[in-house]
């Protein structure tokens, strides 16, 4: 079965703080490919990274960071000093290549206060 | 540099009626994917193909079907629509081998509602 966690529900933090959006996956598939996307209120889906299930090498952009950990079936997103701008709805899909599903977990929701 | 093509914004249909939904792609992309959102939900996967006049279930495909008759297009049929079909409905593509594309690209999404 093919199966994503993001077990936190909304995150609510003010502006400047670090914040770390949790995602956990399940699949079967000996190759994937795991996105994290960005909703913001407009309804836009934001592509803002993809990692292959070879490439463990984790990643920085600006602020952004990202954490994949095969071990631990984990691939977490971390926002350095927040911003207004960062509040959005997070995705983090996976796709199994063996598959062919492209599938979503609920979202986490970040709300950055002023 | 519009990539996947939503036929309406917004629709509104009778219980009962048969709705269809468009989604077109102009990225030669093998697979596309059918979902709904609906709030605390995240995105659930209704349909999707891997290939022309392949289709597979997905998590939520009651009361849905689908039709590939080309590669670009992508059309999720509601046989006999009914309220609790409302609903946002999004439409994505993916460069499968992952070759030629890095991200899945959504369509524009079709509010539903049924009254």
């Amino acid at each position: 079965a093919q199966k994503v966690t993001q077990a936190q529900t909304e995150i609510s933090v003010v502006e400047k703080e670090d914040v770390t959006l949790d995602c956990v996956y399940e699949t079967r598939d000996t190759t994937y490919y795991l996105f994290w996307y960005k909703q913001p209120p407009s309804g836009e889906l934001v592509f803002l990274i993809r990692r292959n299930s070879f490439d463990e090498q984790n990643e920085i952009s600006g602020r952004y960071s990202w954490n994949f950990q095969k071990s631990t079936s984990s691939f977490n997103f971390t926002i350095t000093a927040s911003q207004v701008v960062d509040s959005a709805v997070y995705f983090c899909p996976l796709f199994g290549r063996g598959t062919d599903k492209l599938i979503f977990g609920t979202g986490t929701r970040l709300q950055v206060f002023p | 540099d519009v990539k996947v093509t939503q036929s309406s914004r917004y629709l509104v249909k009778r219980t009962g009626e048969k709705v269809f939904l468009e989604c077109v792609q102009d990225m030669d992309h093998e697979n596309m994917f059918w979902y709904r959102q609906d709030p605390g939900l995240g995105l659930r996967l209704i349909y999707f193909s891997y290939d022309v006049k392949m289709k597979e279930k997905g998590d939520i495909p009651e009361g849905y079907s689908v039709s590939r008759e080309k590669k670009e297009r992508f059309s999720l049929i509601l046989e006999s629509a009914s309220t609790n079909q409302t609903s946002m409905y999004l439409c994505a593509s993916i460069d499968g081998q992952g070759a030629r594309s890095t991200e899945a690209f959504f369509g524009q999404g079709t509010r539903l509602t049924v009254v």
